[in-house]
């Protein structure tokens, strides 16, 4: 069973279109990323939160500790956005710097 | 600051020989990690170390060996290839202390073919 789930898998979206990627975790945490991940292969954090909402720029990530969701959301989203967005936690208890990773939500933004 | 660098970026071995993956850090801190990643699979934790002098083994440590002798760096060994070990391998770097978060530093990964 995974501890992480992320929804969808695949997503296609039109310029300009808002967009919704979905984490589900069974475990305790202490705290959960959002990872990007472009096409060449590098990866860059985009938040890290443990509690209630951050915004960066057109990218917003909120959590529901009670309900173990996460949603990152992206407005006016561009194909500049076009890439694999990965959730991770750290257990709770566990070493802030041990993550466990869902498999990723490719997307695409057609222009 | 660099940041997180890896060599190389690039490797094919033949199975049963043994290399070293290089990690370092410039941004002195003190958590770093080795994280497989595979055709979906989410990335995987192979080795981590809270500082200098002290690591321990993740989810998928067979066949790997690290060491941490400075707060910078952060090698992983290959004891002895194997065809499963075919795969890109990350480092990653964090700060210890809520002070200054636990935002992740990743490395721009090392693509591994073992024939």
């Amino acid at each position: 069973k995974n501890e992480v789930e992320q929804s969808p898998q695949n997503l296609t979206a039109q310029e300009g279109e808002f967009i919704t990627i979905n984490c589900s975790y069974s475990v305790g945490i202490s705290a959960l990323h959002w990872l990007q991940q472009h096409p060449g292969g590098g990866i860059v954090s985009l938040f890290m939160l443990s509690s209630g909402k951050k915004k960066h720029g057109r990218l917003i990530a909120t959590i529901n500790i009670q309900e173990k969701h996460s949603s990152l959301h992206i407005t006016a989203s561009h194909p500049r956005d076009s890439a694999v967005y990965i959730c991770a936690v750290a257990l709770d208890g566990g070493s802030q710097g041990n993550l466990i990773f869902g498999k990723g939500t490719k997307l695409s933004v057609k222009p | 600051n660099a940041g997180v660098t890896q060599t190389p970026k690039f490797q094919v071995l033949k199975t049963g020989q043994s290399m070293t993956l290089q990690c370092a850090q410039d941004m002195n801190h003190e958590y770093m990690s080795w994280y497989r990643q595979d055709p979906g699979m989410g990335l995987r934790l192979i080795h981590y170390s809270v500082g200098a002098g002290i690591t321990d083994q993740g989810e998928v440590p067979n066949g790997y060996n690290v060491s941490r002798s400075t707060t910078e760096d952060f090698p992983l060994r290959l004891l002895s290839a194997a065809p499963s070990q075919t795969s890109v391998y990350f480092c990653a770097s964090s700060y210890s202390s809520p002070l200054f978060g636990y935002e992740q530093y990743f490395g721009p990964g090392t693509r591994l073919t073992v024939t």
